[in-house]
């Protein structure tokens, strides 16, 4: 089956300091990556969505200076949490896409982001 | 705007009984994916079952079975013999043609042994 990782699986960090995720897809090309967010006891909501070799296209109210994404390969898309703040502590899903996956994505196990 | 709504914030079942889990959903496409993924304790997002839109007949996936009804915007999941390992969040997804998922609030369901 196609499977997602998400690099690291949980990172503590100062604030100020700049944090950055890893989302891979180990056995498939990923056409379309997707990065969600989800706070404690809540839904998964998707901050953005990047193409391969494309600008990410941000939802709004996502601060795209705030939260970076490249999307450099068919198996990697980052996401780069800048100057992080207490406020951004969440946990962090990638998923990915592929053109022939009947509309389905496949999630990462997800990153818990700590900022203190 | 799409908005999915999940009106059972949690829920609980005796092991080998049946459970329903209820979605709505608002839309003006006619094109769109209706999605049930499951998230255990480890957080990691496990696809439980499928319905395009245009299929008329209910999605079924072992124990899994849905009930579409898409004039009603309803999309209920049914998890008959529930186990022990059901235990999990659920969220209701729907997916338009830009291939964008909204997921609703969620319902927590407890197996009881």
């Amino acid at each position: 089956g196609a499977v997602v990782s998400q690099h690291p699986s949980w990172v503590i960090c100062k604030s100020g300091t700049s944090v950055k995720i890893e989302c891979r897809s180990l056995d498939f090309q990923a056409t379309t990556m997707f990065w969600y967010r989800q706070f404690p006891k809540q839904s998964l909501m998707l901050m953005a969505t990047s193409n391969e070799g494309s600008k990410a296209t941000y939802e709004q109210g996502v601060e795209k200076d705030k939260f970076l994404i490249n999307h450099a390969s068919l198996t990697l898309s980052t996401l780069t949490v800048t100057s992080a703040h207490p406020e951004d502590s969440s946990f962090y899903i990638c998923s990915a896409q592929t053109s022939d996956s009947y509309n389905e994505q496949f999630f990462g196990p997800g990153t818990r982001l700590t900022v203190l | 705007a799409q908005t999915v709504t999940q009106s059972q914030p949690e829920m609980s079942v005796q092991e080998a009984e049946t459970v329903t889990l209820s979605c709505t959903y608002d839309t003006s496409e006619n094109n769109y994916y209706l999605f049930w993924y499951k998230q255990p304790p480890s957080r990691q997002m496990i696809l439980v079952i499928r319905q395009e839109a245009y299929k008329q007949q209910n999605a079924t996936e072992n124990r899994f079975s849905v009930n579409f009804q898409k004039a009603a915007k309803s999309f209920s999941l049914k998890i008959s013999d529930s186990q022990l390992g059901d235990t999990a969040m659920y969220f209701c997804a729907f997916m338009k043609s830009i291939n964008k998922f909204y997921f609703g609030s969620g319902t927590k369901l407890n197996v009881k042994p």
